[in-house]
Protein backbone atom coordinates (compact mmCIF):
# COMPACT_ATOMS: atom_id res chain seq x y z
CA UNK A 1 0.00 0.00 0.00
CA UNK A 2 1.55 2.99 -1.27
CA UNK A 3 1.79 5.91 1.29
CA UNK A 4 3.39 8.29 -0.71
CA UNK A 5 1.87 8.53 -4.53
CA UNK A 6 2.81 10.38 -7.20
CA UNK A 7 0.13 9.86 -9.71
CA UNK A 8 1.52 10.97 -13.08
CA UNK A 9 4.70 9.06 -14.46
CA UNK A 10 6.03 11.53 -16.76
CA UNK A 11 5.08 15.37 -17.51
CA UNK A 12 6.00 17.28 -20.44
CA UNK A 13 6.24 21.29 -20.00
CA UNK A 14 7.28 23.97 -22.02
CA UNK A 15 10.34 25.77 -21.36
CA UNK A 16 9.77 29.09 -19.62
CA UNK A 17 5.56 28.08 -18.29
CA UNK A 18 5.46 26.74 -15.11
CA UNK A 19 5.55 22.89 -13.98
CA UNK A 20 3.18 21.42 -11.53
CA UNK A 21 4.40 18.53 -9.68
CA UNK A 22 1.57 16.55 -7.46
CA UNK A 23 1.82 14.68 -4.67
CA UNK A 24 -0.34 12.42 -2.11
CA UNK A 25 -0.11 10.88 0.91
CA UNK A 26 -2.24 8.64 3.03
CA UNK A 27 -0.33 8.68 6.53
CA UNK A 28 -1.76 11.34 9.19
CA UNK A 29 1.36 11.41 10.97
CA UNK A 30 3.35 12.63 8.23
CA UNK A 31 4.64 15.82 9.25
CA UNK A 32 7.84 16.55 7.09
CA UNK A 33 8.16 16.24 3.61
CA UNK A 34 10.69 16.88 0.96
CA UNK A 35 10.75 16.83 -2.86
CA UNK A 36 14.20 15.31 -5.11
CA UNK A 37 15.50 15.19 -8.20
CA UNK A 38 17.25 12.80 -9.78
CA UNK A 39 19.17 12.65 -13.18
CA UNK A 40 19.75 8.96 -14.81
CA UNK A 41 22.27 7.21 -13.39
CA UNK A 42 23.50 9.61 -10.47
CA UNK A 43 21.62 9.98 -7.07
CA UNK A 44 18.73 11.92 -5.92
CA UNK A 45 19.11 15.32 -4.81
CA UNK A 46 17.45 17.20 -2.36
CA UNK A 47 15.77 20.52 -3.61
CA UNK A 48 13.16 21.71 -1.59
CA UNK A 49 11.54 20.37 1.85
CA UNK A 50 8.33 21.67 3.84
CA UNK A 51 7.12 20.60 7.64
CA UNK A 52 3.79 20.26 7.91
CA UNK A 53 3.46 23.92 10.77
CA UNK A 54 4.18 25.81 7.19
CA UNK A 55 1.83 25.59 4.02
CA UNK A 56 4.27 27.30 2.01
CA UNK A 57 8.29 27.03 1.50
CA UNK A 58 9.89 28.81 -1.50
CA UNK A 59 13.51 28.79 -2.95
CA UNK A 60 14.42 30.58 -5.73
CA UNK A 61 12.18 29.02 -8.80
CA UNK A 62 10.78 25.60 -6.92
CA UNK A 63 7.60 26.03 -4.68
CA UNK A 64 6.47 23.53 -2.53
CA UNK A 65 2.62 24.11 -1.08
CA UNK A 66 1.04 22.25 1.31
CA UNK A 67 -2.45 21.30 1.87
CA UNK A 68 -2.82 19.07 5.11
CA UNK A 69 -6.59 18.73 5.02
CA UNK A 70 -6.16 17.65 1.27
CA UNK A 71 -3.10 15.27 2.77
CA UNK A 72 -1.81 16.58 -0.58
CA UNK A 73 1.58 18.67 -1.61
CA UNK A 74 3.00 20.47 -5.27
CA UNK A 75 6.01 21.06 -6.12
CA UNK A 76 5.54 24.50 -8.74
CA UNK A 77 9.02 25.12 -11.16
CA UNK A 78 8.39 28.64 -12.93
CA UNK A 79 9.89 29.44 -14.82
CA UNK A 80 10.76 25.88 -16.06
CA UNK A 81 14.51 25.75 -17.58
CA UNK A 82 15.88 22.56 -19.98
CA UNK A 83 17.92 21.47 -16.61
CA UNK A 84 14.99 21.03 -14.88
CA UNK A 85 13.79 17.59 -17.28
CA UNK A 86 14.61 15.03 -14.48
CA UNK A 87 12.94 12.54 -12.24
CA UNK A 88 10.96 14.26 -9.04
CA UNK A 89 10.74 12.49 -6.32
CA UNK A 90 8.18 13.48 -3.30
CA UNK A 91 9.32 11.90 0.11
CA UNK A 92 7.42 12.08 3.57
CA UNK A 93 8.50 11.64 7.19
CA UNK A 94 6.76 11.45 10.58
CA UNK A 95 9.50 12.66 12.27
CA UNK A 96 10.49 15.95 11.47
CA UNK A 97 13.32 15.04 9.37
CA UNK A 98 13.89 11.58 8.90
CA UNK A 99 14.63 9.90 12.13
CA UNK A 100 12.21 7.12 11.35
CA UNK A 101 13.10 7.02 7.89
CA UNK A 102 10.97 8.64 4.64
CA UNK A 103 8.87 7.04 2.20
CA UNK A 104 9.32 7.87 -1.61
CA UNK A 105 7.11 8.44 -3.82
CA UNK A 106 7.82 6.45 -7.39
CA UNK A 107 9.05 9.48 -9.14
CA UNK A 108 7.44 11.82 -11.75
CA UNK A 109 9.39 11.95 -15.04
CA UNK A 110 9.83 15.99 -16.02
CA UNK A 111 10.69 17.06 -19.36
CA UNK A 112 10.38 20.59 -20.35
CA UNK A 113 10.38 20.68 -24.38
CA UNK A 114 12.06 23.99 -26.36
CA UNK B 1 5.08 -6.80 -3.66
CA UNK B 2 7.40 -5.32 -5.21
CA UNK B 3 9.66 -3.70 -2.30
CA UNK B 4 13.30 -2.98 -0.71
CA UNK B 5 14.11 -4.34 2.32
CA UNK B 6 16.65 -2.98 4.87
CA UNK B 7 17.81 -4.27 8.17
CA UNK B 8 18.27 -3.74 10.40
CA UNK B 9 16.30 -0.54 10.95
CA UNK B 10 18.18 0.92 13.98
CA UNK B 11 21.50 0.15 14.89
CA UNK B 12 23.24 1.86 17.66
CA UNK B 13 27.17 0.54 17.86
CA UNK B 14 30.99 2.03 18.72
CA UNK B 15 33.65 2.97 17.15
CA UNK B 16 35.77 0.18 15.66
CA UNK B 17 33.09 -2.84 15.43
CA UNK B 18 32.27 -4.36 12.33
CA UNK B 19 28.75 -3.83 10.68
CA UNK B 20 26.76 -4.85 7.75
CA UNK B 21 23.54 -3.32 6.68
CA UNK B 22 21.53 -5.84 4.52
CA UNK B 23 19.35 -4.42 1.41
CA UNK B 24 17.29 -6.88 -0.68
CA UNK B 25 15.02 -6.32 -3.38
CA UNK B 26 12.63 -9.23 -5.18
CA UNK B 27 12.21 -7.20 -8.88
CA UNK B 28 15.04 -8.26 -10.45
CA UNK B 29 16.14 -5.04 -10.80
CA UNK B 30 19.86 -4.57 -12.40
CA UNK B 31 20.98 -1.65 -11.07
CA UNK B 32 21.34 -0.69 -6.67
CA UNK B 33 22.73 1.97 -4.95
CA UNK B 34 23.14 3.28 -1.48
CA UNK B 35 22.63 6.65 -0.10
CA UNK B 36 23.47 8.58 3.47
CA UNK B 37 20.80 11.10 4.19
CA UNK B 38 22.28 14.15 6.85
CA UNK B 39 20.68 17.13 7.28
CA UNK B 40 20.87 19.82 4.82
CA UNK B 41 22.84 17.84 2.90
CA UNK B 42 19.78 15.93 1.12
CA UNK B 43 20.54 12.12 0.25
CA UNK B 44 23.94 11.66 -0.90
CA UNK B 45 25.48 7.85 -2.92
CA UNK B 46 28.14 6.16 -1.54
CA UNK B 47 27.94 3.53 -3.88
CA UNK B 48 26.25 1.88 -6.69
CA UNK B 49 25.94 -1.49 -8.42
CA UNK B 50 24.93 -1.65 -12.33
CA UNK B 51 24.59 -5.38 -11.90
CA UNK B 52 25.88 -8.67 -10.66
CA UNK B 53 29.85 -8.16 -9.96
CA UNK B 54 29.69 -4.51 -11.15
CA UNK B 55 30.14 -1.76 -8.31
CA UNK B 56 31.38 1.35 -8.14
CA UNK B 57 32.56 4.40 -5.98
CA UNK B 58 29.67 7.43 -5.95
CA UNK B 59 30.11 10.66 -3.97
CA UNK B 60 30.89 9.54 -0.41
CA UNK B 61 32.41 6.24 -0.72
CA UNK B 62 35.13 6.53 1.56
CA UNK B 63 34.85 4.32 5.18
CA UNK B 64 32.47 1.80 3.01
CA UNK B 65 32.69 -1.10 1.48
CA UNK B 66 29.79 -2.57 -0.93
CA UNK B 67 29.26 -6.31 -2.25
CA UNK B 68 26.91 -7.35 -5.41
CA UNK B 69 27.65 -11.36 -5.52
CA UNK B 70 23.75 -12.23 -6.33
CA UNK B 71 21.29 -9.88 -7.99
CA UNK B 72 18.65 -9.31 -5.22
CA UNK B 73 21.43 -8.08 -2.17
CA UNK B 74 23.59 -5.63 -2.03
CA UNK B 75 25.06 -5.14 1.86
CA UNK B 76 26.88 -2.19 2.53
CA UNK B 77 29.80 -3.19 5.40
CA UNK B 78 31.39 -0.51 7.65
CA UNK B 79 34.87 -2.41 8.45
CA UNK B 80 35.66 0.00 11.20
CA UNK B 81 32.87 2.49 11.87
CA UNK B 82 33.50 5.71 12.91
CA UNK B 83 31.27 8.61 14.97
CA UNK B 84 30.98 11.32 11.55
CA UNK B 85 29.19 7.81 10.09
CA UNK B 86 26.30 8.28 12.11
CA UNK B 87 23.35 8.73 9.50
CA UNK B 88 20.32 7.38 8.16
CA UNK B 89 21.05 5.07 5.00
CA UNK B 90 18.66 4.40 2.33
CA UNK B 91 19.20 1.61 -0.31
CA UNK B 92 17.35 1.72 -3.57
CA UNK B 93 17.02 0.18 -6.74
CA UNK B 94 15.72 0.70 -10.25
CA UNK B 95 15.22 -1.68 -13.31
CA UNK B 96 18.10 -0.03 -14.75
CA UNK B 97 20.35 2.60 -14.31
CA UNK B 98 20.15 4.91 -17.47
CA UNK B 99 16.83 4.93 -19.51
CA UNK B 100 13.63 7.18 -18.78
CA UNK B 101 11.38 7.08 -17.34
CA UNK B 102 13.93 5.89 -13.80
CA UNK B 103 11.45 4.43 -11.15
CA UNK B 104 13.89 4.36 -8.29
CA UNK B 105 12.55 2.00 -5.34
CA UNK B 106 13.76 3.08 -2.16
CA UNK B 107 14.31 1.15 1.21
CA UNK B 108 12.45 2.38 4.38
CA UNK B 109 15.76 3.36 5.58
CA UNK B 110 18.25 2.29 8.60
CA UNK B 111 19.04 4.61 11.48
CA UNK B 112 22.38 4.26 12.64
CA UNK B 113 24.49 6.19 15.51
CA UNK B 114 28.13 5.30 15.83
CA UNK B 115 29.29 5.93 19.43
Amino acid sequence: DQQVKQNSPSLSVQEGRISILNCDYTNSMFDYFLWYKKYPAEGPTFLISISSIKDKNEDGRFTVFLNKSAKHLSLHIVPSQPGDSAVYFCAASSSGGGADGLTFGKGTHLIIQP
Amino acid sequence: EAQVTQNPRYLITVTGKKLTVTCSQNMNHEYMSWYRQDPGLGLRQIYYSMNVEVTDKGDVPEGYKVSRKEKRNFPLILESPSPNQTSLYFCASSLNAGGLPDTQYFGPGTRLTVL
